[in-house]
């Protein structure tokens, strides 16, 4: 059964930028066909989908985000991550990785999610 | 980008009350529609992937129906875990997107 958990700072400055990492245990990152996923949440507001990835590195991403995103894999750590720049503070939120987002389109399992506050 | 709406904004019901909440599309999207609780604290959860398909461990009271453009999951008999969030996401087209969400609360 995979499972999937999110690391990276909980606070950031306006206009650097945000890493995240998800680390994948259960399985190979690149055992599944499938894409791995970034969906956000601002506190009290809805799901955001931020992006997906493959483990052969094809990615998918959200046009809102206007470029700012990059989406990377490391199979040999079982990981995947996030690079959001120029950060300000609408993109305060919970980050959850997920698999999902790509052809299959759903997002199942989720990771438990880590707030990103974004504040000098 | 396809917009999903969904209506109520919030339900008030009781528990063992049928809970029935929409998700209407901007433009059809077949039956690649999905369906996700949440409740506080937590991620969501997958509960109905295209359509109709409940996800692995889904209790049977959870069933979902529509395609082109208008959705619903249905609730059949609310149990006090039931009480959350519930959002609907399209794969029809990139960029995913989900709806703005539906509140089920304790009448």
């Amino acid at each position: 059964q995979l499972q999937l958990q999110e690391s990276g700072p909980g606070l950031v400055k306006p206009s650097e930028t945000l890493s995240l990492t998800c680390t994948v245990s259960g399985g190979p990152i690149s055992s599944v066909s499938y894409y791995w996923g970034w969906v956000r949440q601002p506190p009290g507001k809805g799901l955001e989908w931020m992006g997906s990835i493959h483990s052969r590195g094809y990615t998918y991403d959200n046009p809102s985000l206007k470029s700012r995103v990059t989406l990377s894999v490391d199979t040999s750590k079982n990981q995947f991550s996030l690079k959001l720049y120029s950060v300000t503070a609408a993109d305060t939120a919970v980050y959850y990785c997920a698999l999902g987002g790509g052809f299959r389109g759903w997002f199942d399992p989720w990771g438990q999610g880590t707030l990103v506050t974004v504040s000098s | 980008e396809i917009v999903l709406t969904q209506s109520p904004a919030t339900l008030s019901l009781s528990p063992g009350e049928r809970a029935t909440l929409s998700c209407r599309a901007s433009q059809t999207i077949s039956s690649y529609v999905a369906w996700y609780q949440q409740k506080p604290g937590q991620a969501p959860r997958l509960l109905i992937y295209d359509a109709s398909n409940r996800a692995t461990g889904i209790p049977a009271r959870f069933s979902g129906s529509g395609s082109g453009t208008d959705f619903t999951l249905t609730i059949s008999s609310l149990e006090p875990e039931d009480f959350a969030v519930y959002y609907c996401q399209q794969r029809s087209n990139w960029p995913r997107t989900f709806g703005q969400g539906t509140k089920v609360e304790i009448k």
